[in-house]
Protein backbone atom coordinates (compact mmCIF):
# COMPACT_ATOMS: atom_id res chain seq x y z
CA UNK A 1 0.00 0.00 0.00
CA UNK A 2 1.20 3.40 -0.68
CA UNK A 3 1.98 5.51 2.40
CA UNK A 4 3.34 9.21 2.69
CA UNK A 5 4.81 9.80 6.36
CA UNK A 6 5.47 13.37 7.91
CA UNK A 7 7.23 14.48 11.24
CA UNK A 8 6.87 16.05 13.32
CA UNK A 9 3.30 16.21 13.17
CA UNK A 10 3.05 19.28 14.34
CA UNK A 11 5.80 22.14 15.94
CA UNK A 12 5.75 25.15 17.35
CA UNK A 13 8.76 27.71 17.31
CA UNK A 14 9.62 31.21 18.00
CA UNK A 15 9.88 34.30 15.04
CA UNK A 16 13.61 33.49 13.57
CA UNK A 17 14.20 30.11 14.66
CA UNK A 18 14.77 27.67 11.41
CA UNK A 19 12.92 24.18 11.28
CA UNK A 20 13.22 21.31 9.19
CA UNK A 21 9.90 19.22 8.21
CA UNK A 22 10.62 15.44 6.77
CA UNK A 23 8.49 13.33 4.60
CA UNK A 24 9.62 9.43 4.06
CA UNK A 25 7.30 7.30 1.28
CA UNK A 26 6.36 4.38 -0.02
CA UNK A 27 4.91 4.67 -3.57
CA UNK A 28 5.21 2.72 -6.47
CA UNK A 29 5.82 4.21 -9.59
CA UNK A 30 7.27 7.05 -8.14
CA UNK A 31 7.67 10.09 -10.38
CA UNK A 32 7.68 13.08 -7.92
CA UNK A 33 7.56 14.45 -4.57
CA UNK A 34 5.55 18.01 -4.18
CA UNK A 35 5.64 20.09 -0.88
CA UNK A 36 2.13 22.20 -0.64
CA UNK A 37 1.76 24.69 2.07
CA UNK A 38 -2.33 25.15 3.46
CA UNK A 39 -3.13 27.61 5.16
CA UNK A 40 -7.25 27.88 5.21
CA UNK A 41 -8.30 25.17 2.75
CA UNK A 42 -6.86 25.21 -0.54
CA UNK A 43 -3.14 23.90 -0.65
CA UNK A 44 -0.52 26.10 -2.53
CA UNK A 45 2.00 24.61 -4.44
CA UNK A 46 5.42 24.96 -2.91
CA UNK A 47 8.36 22.59 -4.71
CA UNK A 48 8.46 19.49 -7.10
CA UNK A 49 11.25 17.30 -6.40
CA UNK A 50 12.19 14.84 -8.89
CA UNK A 51 15.59 14.29 -8.95
CA UNK A 52 17.70 12.95 -5.98
CA UNK A 53 19.85 15.36 -4.39
CA UNK A 54 19.35 18.82 -6.49
CA UNK A 55 17.59 21.15 -3.87
CA UNK A 56 14.90 23.45 -4.90
CA UNK A 57 14.39 27.16 -3.26
CA UNK A 58 12.75 30.08 -2.81
CA UNK A 59 13.11 32.72 -0.75
CA UNK A 60 13.62 31.07 2.84
CA UNK A 61 12.44 28.05 1.92
CA UNK A 62 14.65 24.64 0.29
CA UNK A 63 13.84 21.39 -0.19
CA UNK A 64 16.08 18.43 -1.36
CA UNK A 65 14.74 14.92 -2.12
CA UNK A 66 17.00 11.82 -1.17
CA UNK A 67 15.41 8.79 -3.57
CA UNK A 68 17.33 6.08 -2.23
CA UNK A 69 16.69 6.70 1.15
CA UNK A 70 12.79 7.30 -0.21
CA UNK A 71 12.46 10.88 2.06
CA UNK A 72 12.50 14.50 1.67
CA UNK A 73 13.23 17.56 3.69
CA UNK A 74 11.31 20.91 3.74
CA UNK A 75 13.90 23.90 5.59
CA UNK A 76 12.04 27.11 6.50
CA UNK A 77 14.97 29.72 7.51
CA UNK A 78 14.17 32.63 10.28
CA UNK A 79 10.82 31.62 10.35
CA UNK A 80 8.26 34.13 10.26
CA UNK A 81 4.12 34.13 11.71
CA UNK A 82 2.80 34.51 8.36
CA UNK A 83 4.64 30.63 7.88
CA UNK A 84 2.33 29.50 10.08
CA UNK A 85 0.68 26.83 8.10
CA UNK A 86 0.47 23.23 7.53
CA UNK A 87 2.72 21.87 5.50
CA UNK A 88 1.43 18.81 3.14
CA UNK A 89 4.07 16.42 1.13
CA UNK A 90 2.61 14.96 -1.43
CA UNK A 91 4.16 11.68 -3.62
CA UNK A 92 3.20 11.37 -7.43
CA UNK A 93 2.38 7.35 -8.29
CA UNK A 94 0.67 6.32 -11.37
CA UNK A 95 -1.40 9.52 -12.40
CA UNK A 96 -2.79 9.61 -8.45
CA UNK A 97 -1.10 12.11 -5.61
CA UNK A 98 -0.95 10.31 -2.48
CA UNK A 99 -0.48 12.81 0.54
CA UNK A 100 1.00 12.94 3.89
CA UNK A 101 -1.05 13.96 6.81
CA UNK A 102 0.71 17.17 7.19
CA UNK A 103 2.91 19.07 9.89
CA UNK A 104 1.60 21.68 11.44
CA UNK A 105 3.46 24.76 11.69
CA UNK A 106 2.67 27.48 14.58
CA UNK A 107 5.55 30.43 14.81
CA UNK A 108 4.99 32.57 17.67
CA UNK A 109 5.81 36.04 17.91
CA UNK B 1 -8.09 33.59 -15.53
CA UNK B 2 -10.22 32.46 -12.69
CA UNK B 3 -9.45 29.43 -10.94
CA UNK B 4 -10.84 26.31 -9.87
CA UNK B 5 -14.30 27.29 -8.19
CA UNK B 6 -15.99 25.70 -5.33
CA UNK B 7 -19.46 25.77 -4.13
CA UNK B 8 -21.08 26.35 -1.51
CA UNK B 9 -18.17 27.05 1.10
CA UNK B 10 -19.98 25.95 3.90
CA UNK B 11 -22.67 23.21 4.28
CA UNK B 12 -24.70 22.19 7.22
CA UNK B 13 -26.80 19.43 6.68
CA UNK B 14 -28.41 16.79 9.30
CA UNK B 15 -27.96 13.00 9.31
CA UNK B 16 -29.75 11.34 6.62
CA UNK B 17 -30.05 14.00 3.81
CA UNK B 18 -28.08 13.96 0.67
CA UNK B 19 -25.85 16.53 -0.18
CA UNK B 20 -24.09 17.90 -3.44
CA UNK B 21 -21.22 19.96 -3.80
CA UNK B 22 -20.06 21.46 -6.49
CA UNK B 23 -16.66 22.10 -8.79
CA UNK B 24 -16.04 24.10 -11.47
CA UNK B 25 -12.25 23.69 -12.91
CA UNK B 26 -10.14 26.06 -14.77
CA UNK B 27 -11.27 26.17 -18.28
CA UNK B 28 -9.04 23.88 -20.26
CA UNK B 29 -8.18 21.49 -17.57
CA UNK B 30 -9.19 18.11 -18.64
CA UNK B 31 -8.30 16.23 -15.37
CA UNK B 32 -10.74 16.87 -12.60
CA UNK B 33 -10.06 15.41 -9.04
CA UNK B 34 -11.75 15.26 -5.64
CA UNK B 35 -10.05 14.75 -2.31
CA UNK B 36 -11.71 14.83 1.22
CA UNK B 37 -9.39 15.96 4.46
CA UNK B 38 -10.77 15.09 7.52
CA UNK B 39 -10.13 17.21 10.59
CA UNK B 40 -6.34 16.85 11.20
CA UNK B 41 -5.59 14.59 8.76
CA UNK B 42 -4.09 14.59 5.05
CA UNK B 43 -5.53 14.54 1.82
CA UNK B 44 -7.61 11.46 0.68
CA UNK B 45 -8.34 11.18 -3.03
CA UNK B 46 -11.87 9.92 -4.24
CA UNK B 47 -11.53 10.21 -7.40
CA UNK B 48 -10.60 12.08 -10.99
CA UNK B 49 -11.94 12.28 -13.83
CA UNK B 50 -9.60 12.70 -17.64
CA UNK B 51 -11.63 13.83 -20.46
CA UNK B 52 -14.12 11.65 -21.26
CA UNK B 53 -12.75 8.34 -19.65
CA UNK B 54 -14.59 6.76 -17.25
CA UNK B 55 -13.59 8.12 -14.05
CA UNK B 56 -11.37 6.47 -11.46
CA UNK B 57 -13.67 6.02 -8.17
CA UNK B 58 -10.98 3.73 -6.58
CA UNK B 59 -10.95 6.33 -3.62
CA UNK B 60 -14.85 6.58 -2.98
CA UNK B 61 -15.34 5.86 0.77
CA UNK B 62 -18.44 3.84 0.33
CA UNK B 63 -21.23 3.58 -2.26
CA UNK B 64 -22.74 6.78 -1.00
CA UNK B 65 -20.37 8.88 -2.40
CA UNK B 66 -21.04 9.48 -6.33
CA UNK B 67 -19.03 12.20 -8.88
CA UNK B 68 -20.33 13.27 -12.36
CA UNK B 69 -18.73 15.27 -14.09
CA UNK B 70 -19.92 16.72 -17.49
CA UNK B 71 -17.50 16.36 -20.31
CA UNK B 72 -14.64 18.87 -19.41
CA UNK B 73 -16.58 21.15 -16.95
CA UNK B 74 -18.48 21.38 -13.89
CA UNK B 75 -18.10 18.28 -11.57
CA UNK B 76 -20.59 16.88 -8.62
CA UNK B 77 -19.64 15.33 -5.44
CA UNK B 78 -22.84 14.00 -4.08
CA UNK B 79 -23.04 12.24 -0.86
CA UNK B 80 -26.50 10.52 -0.08
CA UNK B 81 -27.75 9.60 3.53
CA UNK B 82 -24.89 11.81 5.14
CA UNK B 83 -23.14 10.65 8.60
CA UNK B 84 -21.32 12.79 10.54
CA UNK B 85 -18.21 11.02 9.98
CA UNK B 86 -18.61 12.49 5.99
CA UNK B 87 -17.88 16.08 7.95
CA UNK B 88 -14.73 17.01 5.56
CA UNK B 89 -13.26 19.41 3.87
CA UNK B 90 -13.66 18.60 0.09
CA UNK B 91 -11.42 19.80 -2.11
CA UNK B 92 -11.77 20.11 -5.66
CA UNK B 93 -8.22 20.34 -8.17
CA UNK B 94 -8.09 20.53 -12.04
CA UNK B 95 -5.13 19.87 -14.13
CA UNK B 96 -4.46 19.98 -17.88
CA UNK B 97 -4.24 16.50 -17.88
CA UNK B 98 -3.21 13.46 -15.43
CA UNK B 99 -0.06 13.60 -17.39
CA UNK B 100 0.00 16.95 -15.76
CA UNK B 101 -0.83 15.90 -12.34
CA UNK B 102 2.02 17.80 -10.39
CA UNK B 103 0.60 20.94 -11.57
CA UNK B 104 -3.14 20.82 -9.36
CA UNK B 105 -4.83 23.86 -9.29
CA UNK B 106 -6.71 23.61 -6.04
CA UNK B 107 -10.30 25.22 -5.56
CA UNK B 108 -11.00 26.98 -1.68
CA UNK B 109 -12.64 23.76 -0.70
CA UNK B 110 -16.00 23.10 1.03
CA UNK B 111 -16.58 22.42 4.04
CA UNK B 112 -18.97 19.96 5.13
CA UNK B 113 -20.56 19.46 8.61
CA UNK B 114 -22.70 17.12 9.37
CA UNK B 115 -25.19 17.26 12.49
Amino acid sequence: EDKVVQSPLSLVVHEGDTVTLNCSYEVTNFRSLLWYKQEKKAPTFLFMLTSSGIEKKSGRLSSILDKKELFSILNITATQTGDSAIYLCAVIGFQKLVFGTGTRLLVSP
Amino acid sequence: GAGVSQSPSNKVTEKGKDVELRCDPISGHTALYWYRQRLGQGLEFLIYFQGNSAPDKSGLPSDRFSAERTGESVSTLTIQRTQQEDSAVYLCASSRGTSAIYEQYFGPGTRLTVT
